[in-house]
């Protein structure tokens, strides 16, 4: 079974500031790893995927994630935050078979003036 | 190039009332895909089609949920004798086939159970 942790519910940050929002995995198979991102009132929308090669993965609005396999961790980052980027961001985990994602609890980003 | 659709958008409906929800995916998709959302957690996958197939269902969805993909388009999602705890947001994804495709939300049907 497959499973997935977002350690932080909530991440305050001021704009500009760097951030990272944590994901934690756990598989017994190869995984593909997701970010989604949720506006308020709004569907997830894809931010970045992991399938296969580099580990280091971009986004176009200036997020990165990076695959560790051995912590099992996908984390996400950014530099610097823009009041724009206050959403709710999910980690999410499928494995070579496909089908269902499994999602994460999500991580609530507040970007604050 | 139009994304995946959902209607209604919201559904107030009252306890032991039935309930339907219609997902259009995006047109070249063969997966769709339907998730349950609820306040302060990550979607719940519930079932997914790969065509008019549909392939897995997960335990959470009991007996009185039902839902169908019958020409392999648009699906619908029903909820018989619904219940307060079936309140949540109804999300419904599509996909090309394949482990690596990514999937593409809707902006889901919010349930609410009086």
């Amino acid at each position: 079974a497959q499973s997935v942790t977002q350690l932080d519910s909530q991440v305050p940050v001021f704009e500009e500031a760097p951030v990272e929002l944590r994901c934690n995995y756990s598989s017994s198979v190869s995984v593909y790893l997701f970010w989604y991102v949720q506006y308020p009132n709004q569907g997830l929308q894809l931010l970045l995927k992991y399938l296969s090669g580099s580990t280091l993965v971009e986004s176009i609005n200036g997020f990165e994630a990076e695959f560790n396999k051995s912590q099992t961790s996908f984390h996400l980052r950014k530099p610097s935050v823009h009041i724009s980027d206050t959403a709710e961001y999910f980690c999410a985990v499928t494995n070579n078979q496909g089908g269902k994602l499994i999602f994460g609890q999500g991580t609530e980003l507040s970007v604050k003036p | 190039d139009t994304g995946v659709s959902q209607d209604p958008r919201h559904k107030i409906t009252k306890r032991g009332q039935n309930v339907t929800f219609r997902c259009d995916p995006i047109s070249e998709h063969n997966r769709l895909y339907w998730y349950r959302q609820t306040l302060g957690q990550g979607p719940e996958f519930l079932t997914y089609f790969q065509n008019e197939a549909q392939l897995e269902k997960s335990r959470l969805l009991s007996d009185r949920f039902s839902a169908e993909r019958p020409k392999g388009s648009f699906s619908t999602l029903e909820i018989q004798r619904t219940e307060q705890g079936d309140s949540a947001m109804y999300l419904c994804a599509s996909s090309l086939e394949g482990a690596t495709a990514a999937q593409y939300f809707g902006p889901g049907t919010r349930l609410l159970v009086l």
